[in-house]
Order: structure tokens, then sequence, then C-alpha cells
């Protein structure tokens, strides 16, 4: 099964609201990524958190991470209509490059 | 110019075919990986390479094969294709950051 798992799988906002999208995994991780796609193209990285923060900020996103509940938050603020795309996160277990990505939020923001 | 490269963008085969996927990478990384994408879910790793000597299976490796030829050069192989392998194929690098810097993605058909 997969690592990470995103929540919710779709999410559709007004523009200039804020986007939250969840992650959770299974394993002891070094660190988490964020990675975005835009319609069936490449993933872009979008922030990494290790393991031994909690929050970390990058313009508009907000990432946070809780190792004891094996989550973490990706949030968007004032979004804009070009944020429209889905949204993975990606873990690896602690030692390895094994990683594995969720299926993903797909966010829809609406001019 | 793209710093990976992915070759050919689209292939359509029949079964039984045998197929070579190419990617190429300009950013000096070590590690290597190839991905699949079914419609709707996140990605999955089929293999990765820390460098020409070091080859790992993934998740879902049953069915390919890699070669690294190069540091820059990573080749993934379906040796007798079948329909369930149609799928977006993404290969991907990352170096000392562990940030994964993807390829635009083959879009495969098997028939």
């Amino acid at each position: 099964s997969q690592q990470g798992e995103e929540d919710p799988q779709a999410l559709s906002i007004q523009e200039g609201e804020n986007a939250t999208m969840n992650c959770s995994y299974k394993t002891s991780i070094n660190n988490l990524q964020w990675y975005r796609q835009n319609s069936g193209r490449g993933l872009v990285h979008l922030i990494l958190i290790r393991s031994n923060e909690r929050e970390k900020h990058s313009g508009r996103l907000r990432v946070t991470l809780d190792t004891s509940k094996k989550s973490s938050s990706l949030l968007i603020t004032a979004s804009r209509a070009a944020d429209t795309a889905s949204y993975f996160c990606a873990t690896a277990p602690s030692g390895t490059y094994k990683y594995i990505f969720g299926t993903g939020t797909r966010l829809k923001v609406l001019a | 110019d793209a710093d990976v490269t992915q070759t050919p963008r689209n292939r359509i085969t029949k079964t039984g075919k045998r197929i070579m996927l190419e990617c190429s990478q300009t950013k000096g990384h070590d590690r290597m990986y190839w991905y699949r994408q079914d419609p709707g879910l996140g990605l999955r790793l089929i293999y990765y390479s820390f460098d020409v000597k070091d080859i790992n299976k993934g998740e879902i490796s049953d069915g390919y094969s890699v070669s690294r030829q190069a540091q820059a050069k990573f080749s993934l192989s379906l040796e007798s294709a079948i329909p369930n392998q149609t799928a977006l194929y993404f290969c991907a690098t990352s170096g000392p950051a562990d940030t994964q810097y993807f390829g635009p993605g083959t879009r495969l058909t098997v028939l």
C-alpha cells in the first residue's frame, strides 16, 4: 500500500482563499517533500521539510510536519488560478531512497 | 535546455514488443529514478540508481529492467510489453539535497 496518502483527494476553492492539504505516511523518514504536477506534466518540487523540522515556509507555502503522528500539511495562502494542479507528498523510509508518492490532491482554484 | 530529458515523449507499441525509454540529465546528480504514473494516481517507483554499478529495485520492478550507461544516462526497458504497462513514465534525478528533478515524461501505450 502507498506510504503517502493525501487528503482531501480533490479541493475546489475561490481565488484568494487558502488551500490546505494533508499527507500521512507509515514509517520513520529523513524528510518529506511536496510536489506539484500540472495536468500530465512532470512534477515540480515545492518544498522539503526534514524530520527534525516542524514548520517551513517558502513564499505562499507553509508546510508542517508532525513525526509523532506521521503526518504533514501543505498550506497555500492567497491562492491563484495558476495554483490549479495536483499536489503530491513523497517520503522514503529512513536510510533509503525508495521514495513513495501519495495519490495526490487535485486542487482547482476558481477565478 | 532542460536539465532532465526523456525520449521518446510518446510511444505506441504492440503487446510483446521490446521497448526502451531513455533519460539524460545535465545536473551532475548521482541518483536517478524511474517512476510510472497511472491515471488519477501518484507515482510508483520502478528502479533507482546511485551510480553505474549500483541499481536497486523499487516498488514495481517486475516486467522492467534498467541500465545506467553513465552518470548522466539511465534507460528503462520493457522486455515484452503488455497492455497494463500503458502509463506515463517519468525519470528523475536527485543530488545531496534530496530534491528530485523530473523529466517531462513519456506517454507509453501498449496495444
